[in-house]
């Protein structure tokens, strides 16, 4: 079966300090995987997309990045968090037969 | 915009009432997906409708699809406080997927 997983679940972390979130995916391969942010109270945005290995499309200019180095694994970084960085953030990946996959989600919170 | 629009933003309905959501979109679709979000959660997958179906029905859930007016429907019928939730609306295209803003229900008891 298919599953992704994210982490950690919540985050707290000071204003400049760096940020590495990470997804992983299992039970299928070559994945479309994307990362979305909700901000409270508002719908959920695209930040990223990835079509495969080392191939990240950016939605919005903004202070954070994405990579994928492994097929499977995709992670959200920031060299420096601002407070407006903080919010709700989904890893999510897609298939044909199942639609879209989410991961549980991690809350963070800049301080 | 890369997001789809809901309406109404938010609802506030008496228990065993039915719930309506609509969303709207501007790209063609390979298929529509309903969601769920309790506060602060991920989210749950609803119902998935293709663009080439009109109606589908799961339970208390009923979604409608007009690609011609590029609009869909969520209808949640004998509503229950339980299904106080943010509700989204997913449109799956070419290498992208986009959410409409959400839904904000609430179930009074």
């Amino acid at each position: 079966s298919q599953t992704i997983h994210q982490w950690p679940a919540t985050l707290v972390q000071p204003v400049g300090s760096p940020l590495s979130l990470e997804c992983t995916v299992e039970g299928t391969s070559n994945p479309n995987l994307y990362w979305y942010r909700q901000a409270a109270g508002r719908g959920l945005q695209l930040l990223f997309y990835s079509v495969g290995i080392g191939q990240i499309s950016s939605e919005v200019p903004q202070n954070l990045s994405a990579s994928r180095p492994q097929d499977r694994q995709f992670i959200l970084s920031s060299k420096k968090l601002l407070l407006s960085d903080s919010g709700f953030y989904l890893c999510a990946f897609d298939s044909i037969r199942y639609g879209y996959t989410f991961g549980s989600g991690t809350r963070l919170t800049v301080v | 915009s890369q997001q789809g629009e809901e309406d109404p933003q938010a609802l506030s309905i008496q228990e065993g009432e039915n719930a309506t959501m609509n969303c709207s979109y501007k790209t063609s679709i390979n298929n529509l997906q309903w969601y769920r979000q309790n506060s602060g959660r991920g989210l749950v997958h609803l119902i998935l409708i293709r663009s080439n179906e009109r109606e589908k029905h799961s339970g208390r859930l009923r979604v409608t699809l007009d690609t011609s007016k590029k609009s869909s429907s969520l209808l949640i019928t004998a509503s229950r406080a339980a299904d106080t939730a943010s509700y989204f609306c997913g449109m799956s295209g070419t290498y992208k997927y986009i959410f409409g803003t959400g839904t904000r229900l609430k179930v009074l008891a």
